[in-house]
Parts: C-alpha cells; structure tokens; sequence
C-alpha cells in the first residue's frame, strides 16, 4: 500500500492563479479531509468528506473547492489564489469515523507546501 | 478562545528526563482524543489515542480529565528521538470525524 500521497510536493503560484492538490489513498478508506498548516495556528481544517459524492465545509473552506467522485481520490482546487492562502496542506483519510465513534487514526500525506506570490 | 489549546514550548529537557505536556479543550461535547508527533516539516501521525482511564504505552502515558477538560501526555526517560511536535486532537460528537487540532507543543531533547 502508497498509504496518503499528494502532488505535487511544492508549488510557487501568482496571485489569481488556479490549481489542484492532488490526494489519493489506497486504502479503502471512507473518511477523507483537507488541513492547511500555518505556524502557530496548528492544523486547520478546510474540507472533509465522508464518502464519494459527499463532501462538507470545515473550519476554513472560502477560496476551496472539493469533489469526491471516487472513493481513492480527493482533489483540492484553489480557485484563485490569494497570498493568505500560502501555507502547507496536508490531505488525511480514515476508515469511518462514523462507525468507530470516532477513535479511528487518521493517515497523513506528506503534504503539499504551497507559495503564493 | 481556541477549542484546543496547548502551550507552544518549546520544552527543552535533557536526555533521561520526564517531561509532560497539558491540552486544554473547550467543548463539552468532546468525545474522542489523541496525541499525535510531529517531526519537523513532516506529516503528523498518531502517537496514542486517550481513554477515560488513562493509558499507557511504553515510556508514555496519556491522561483524560473530563470534568477538567484536560488532557496530558507524560513523556518518561525522554530520548533524543523524542524531540519532536505533540499534537493534542479532539474529534467533537456528532460533527463527522472533524478532528480539532492544538497548536503543538515543542520539545527538543538534548544530549
């Protein structure tokens, strides 16, 4: 098993500028999510999703879009970015939280470091 | 004031010596809990779940205070391989597995 990968692992965009994190697990997991990391802020979440065709906002969703088409992928737009929006992301997938109360772990990609000028 | 809140450290601590960390959750509606490691500019990953009991595992034992709202990790015989970012996570009750993460507290181990 890959386990959490993302692509690509660093990224300098423009302000305006469009892209997407790439984050696939091969794990069969249902739960997947998007965090960004800024110092001092800790992990904050952006989007999750509990199954393919379903996702939902988290903590800091503006300015991300998600879709969930398959239950392996998890792709993260920026769609149009925006200095504030410098920062690492990290993609995390989990068997079901649903199912086990909550005390599933949650497996991290390496992240994504992003730069935006 | 932040759901989770740790203090940001950095804990500096000699080899051999027991270090503990304190996290402070502000809803009540708190059911599950962890302690996650961070290595510098690395992913984060599960060190131990916490139980109402307390647990143990190795050289670290996590504790839960509900009435308190605390939770804390205590780190004994510290190695160098130790030093490392410690996550404090809360998923909330009833919100889908969002996981609601501390800030981390910093430790460094020196020789």
């Amino acid at each position: 098993n890959a386990g959490v990968t993302q692509t690509p692992k660093f990224q300098v965009l423009k302000t305006g500028q469009s892209m997407t994190l790439q984050c696939a697990q091969d794990m069969n997991h249902e739960y997947m999510s998007w965090y960004r990391q800024d110092p001092g802020m800790g992990l904050r979440l952006i989007h999750y999703s509990v199954g393919a065709g379903i996702t939902d906002q988290g903590e800091v969703p503006n300015g991300y879009n998600v879709s969930r088409s398959t239950t392996e992928d998890f792709p993260l737009r920026l769609l149009s970015a925006a200095p504030s929006q410098t920062s690492v992301y990290f993609c995390a997938s989990s068997y079901s939280f649903s199912l086990s109360g909550g005390k599933e772990t949650q497996y991290f990609g390496p992240g994504t470091r992003l730069l935006v000028l | 004031r932040k759901e989770v809140e740790q203090d940001p450290g950095p804990f500096n601590v000699p080899e051999g010596a027991t270090v503990a960390f304190n996290c402070t959750y502000s809803n009540s509606a708190s059911q599950s809990f962890f302690w996650y490691r961070q290595d510098c500019r690395k992913e984060p990953k599960l060190l131990m779940s916490v139980y109402s009991s307390g647990n143990e595992d190795g050289r670290f034992t996590a504790q839960l205070n509900r009435a308190s709202q605390y939770i804390s990790l205590l780190i004994r015989d510290s190695k160098l391989s130790d030093s490392a970012t410690y996550l404090c996570v809360v998923n909330i009750q009833n919100q889908g597995g969002k996981l609601i993460f501390g800030q981390g507290t910093e430790l460094s181990v020196k020789p």
